[in-house]
């Protein structure tokens, strides 16, 4: 079964405080790693997608990086507006269909200004 | 990336009836699924929306509480049957425009049941 594990589960930051989220897994043949933001009221929003170990994406403050076991999230110098559920998201083959994801529990991010 | 919109946006309900909750793509997309979030939880996948035929459920979702249609390339419905307290939570919409694209999410319906 895959397992997708994040933390910490909530960070505090403040503004301009560099850190990082962990996305640990545990799958079966790897198609992707999927980062989404998700904002109080609203659906998950898309971010980035990694393939295979070694990628790394960059957007604006964020930037994702791929491990064989795990997945990484800086941010660099955050703002308030960067507060948030950072979600993980995983998609094998043994989650069943061809694009199904599998989520971890989320980091809930809070910048202070 | 596709625009999703889910209506009704919330919803309070009482025990025992039935609620339709419809999700519309501006575009054809290829996939669409189900997810429900209980509070202060991640996703849950409850099926894939199967065009013109039934959908694929998850364990521990059956059809006959959640009912979906996928009627076209564009829309969709769940429906949460005979509800009870526990079926409070937000149900999300999602879909897929093509081949290695991501997964793009409606903004959900909250749902209270009294």
């Amino acid at each position: 079964e895959d397992q997708v594990t994040q933390s910490p589960e909530a960070l505090r930051l403040q503004e301009g405080e560099s850190s990082s989220l962990n996305c640990s897994y545990t799958v079966s043949g790897l198609r992707g790693l999927f980062w989404y933001r998700q904002d109080p009221g609203k659906g998950p929003e898309f971010l980035f997608t990694l393939y295979s170990a070694g990628e790394e994406k960059e957007k604006e403050r964020l930037k994702a990086t791929l491990t064989k076991k795990e997945s990484f999230l800086h941010i660099t110098a955050p703002k308030p507006e960067d507060s948030a559920t950072y979600l993980c998201a995983v998609q094998a083959p043994s989650s069943g269909s061809a694009r199904q994801l599998t989520f971890g529990s989320g980091t809930q991010l809070t910048v202070l200004p | 990336s596709a625009v999703i919109s889910q209506k009704p946006s919330r919803d309070i309900c009482q025990r025992g009836t039935s609620l339709t909750i419809q999700c519309q793509v501006d575009s054809q997309v290829t996939m669409m699924f189900w997810y429900r979030q209980q509070p202060g939880q991640s996703l849950t996948l409850i099926a894939t929306a199967n065009q013109g035929s039934e959908a694929t459920y998850e364990s521990g979702f059956v059809i006959d509480k959640f009912p979906i249609s996928r009627p076209n390339l564009t829309f969709s419905t769940l429906t949460v049957s005979n509800m009870s307290p526990e079926d409070s939570s937000i149900y999300l919409c999602s879909a897929i425009r093509g081949a290695d694209q991501p997964q793009h999410f409606g903004d959900g319906t909250r749902l209270s049941i009294l």
